[in-house]
């Protein structure tokens, strides 16, 4: 079964710094799919970013990009010129199938950016 | 375009009651899939349903069950309700192969 940790329960960070959130995740699956979602208060699950684990290259959104260390079976989230609406709970997901299969996630990191 | 939606927004139901809440997907989407978030907890898979079948299903009794509608919108039906089944559903849609997305989530109360 595959498992997903956030060893950070909570982060603080000022307004315009960078941040990094961490997962690791367990699988013996060869084939399979990362994601970071955010959830805010208003509970809506957003999507922010992804990464196949076939390619190399770190996906990059935006202010958000991801470090993915497969061998390390390590994902995190950095996140660069925080705002005040990045303050949210964020989810690493994980799913062996095409995608769009059952996520599993972690327990979640809850970021507070202040002014 | 309407994105995900869930209702009822919340519910409050008593032990031993059964529940039914209610997903539409994103247009163009053609699965569903379903996930339970305790509180302060990320969210557990359930089941997800395609082609009004149930393709997956995660760790989770039979009490819970599903349903897809030829219009792929979906139902959640929970029997025997336990206090441990307070929490927020989620419902989210994908088209196969792509990525999942929420709904806004229904929250019950099991009292």
């Amino acid at each position: 079964a595959q498992t997903v940790t956030q060893s950070q329960p909570e982060m603080s960070v000022q307004e315009a710094e960078t941040v990094t959130l961490s997962c690791t995740y367990d699988t013996s699956e060869s084939n399979y799919y990362l994601f970071w979602y955010k959830q805010p208060p208003s509970r809506q699950m957003i999507l922010v970013i992804r990464q196949e684990a076939y390619k190399q290259q770190n996906a990059t959104e935006n202010r958000f990009s991801v470090n993915f260390q497969k061998a390390a079976k390590s994902f995190s989230l950095k996140i660069s010129d925080s705002q005040l609406g990045d303050t949210a709970m964020y989810f690493c997901a994980f799913t062996s199938g095409g995608g769009a299969d059952g996520l599993t996630f972690g327990k979640g990191t809850h970021l507070i950016i202040q002014p | 375009d309407a994105g995900v939606t869930q209702s009822p927004t919340h519910l409050i139901k008593t032990r031993g009651q059964q529940v039914t809440l209610r997903c539409s997907p994103k247009s163009g989407h053609d699965t569903v899939s379903w996930y339970q978030q305790a509180l302060g907890q990320g969210p557990q898979f359930i089941f997800q349903y395609y082609e009004e079948e149930e393709r997956q299903r995660g760790n989770f009794p039979d009490r819970f069950s599903g349903h897809q509608f030829p219009n792929y919108s979906s139902e959640l039906n929970v029997n025997a309700l336990l206090l441990g089944d307070s929490a927020l559903y989620l419902c989210a849609s994908s088209v196969t192969y792509n990525e999942q997305f929420f709904g806004p989530g229904t929250r019950l109360t099991v009292l």
